[in-house]
């Protein structure tokens, strides 16, 4: 099953605007992780975000947690043609039984314009 | 070093018959994780293992699908009687430990196309 909804499903930009993505969950969760796929490198971890964390920074990625809404968003500054991918929210969720088992959302497609 | 592989890259099949996936995890990674992905969606788990613990098959859709791991190697995902539903990329990934505290390692996947 699906957790996480994503928006937009799809967004379009010029190079060096910023792009913003949101991603809301259902359940309580142990962490939130943003992946990247493309057809070059497949899909590839961006960044983690632990429960009790509210904002973390990674290069040009931001990423913010808020629990009590259970949503959180995925800032990409001064976007480059490369950043053209699919960007996806996982959730690790609590009563996982302490595995990594991540429940994926939709996707939000990004493309990036020179 | 080397990352996570999978093989085939491709494979076309015929309704009913039987398929099975490889996944070779990064070494010395001891968690190994299979994944669905159908067109424009995201990823769907099917099967988590863990060192010598009873794997966690809760994301396995039917009894058609069944995966092995051979000790912290490698894995095969089988499907019996392919369904065109069936149709999809087969992910795996790894991760050097449980708990979803470490990030998972995805190989290139498996598209499977059932005719």
């Amino acid at each position: 099953s699906q957790q996480g909804e994503e928006d937009p499903q799809a967004l379009s930009i010029q190079e060096g605007e910023n792009a913003t993505m949101n991603c809301s969950y259902k359940t309580s969760i142990n962490n939130l992780q943003w992946y990247r796929q493309n057809s070059g490198r497949g899909l590839v971890h961006l960044i983690l975000i632990r429960s009790n964390e509210r904002e973390k920074h990674s290069g040009r990625l931001r990423v913010t947690l808020d629990t009590s809404k259970k949503s959180s968003s995925l800032l990409i500054t001064a976007s480059r043609a490369a950043d053209t991918a699919s960007y996806f929210c996982a959730t690790n969720e609590k009563g996982s039984g302490n595995t990594g088992k991540l429940i994926f959302g939709q996707g939000t497609t990004l493309q990036v314009k020179p | 070093g080397a990352g996570v592989s999978q093989s085939p890259s491709n494979k076309v099949t015929e309704k009913g018959k039987d398929v099975e996936l490889r996944c070779d995890p990064i070494s010395g990674h001891t968690a190994l994780y299979w994944y669905r992905q159908r067109l424009g969606q995201g990823l769907e788990f099917l099967i988590y293992f863990q060192g010598n613990s009873a794997p966690d098959k809760s994301g396995l859709p039917s009894d058609r699908f069944s995966a092995e791991r051979t000790g912290e190697s490698v894995s095969t995902l089988t499907i019996q009687r392919t369904q065109q539903e069936d149709s999809a990329v087969y992910l795996c990934a790894s991760s050097l430990w449980s708990g979803g505290s470490y990030e998972q390692y995805f190989g290139p996947g498996t598209r499977l196309t059932v005719t």
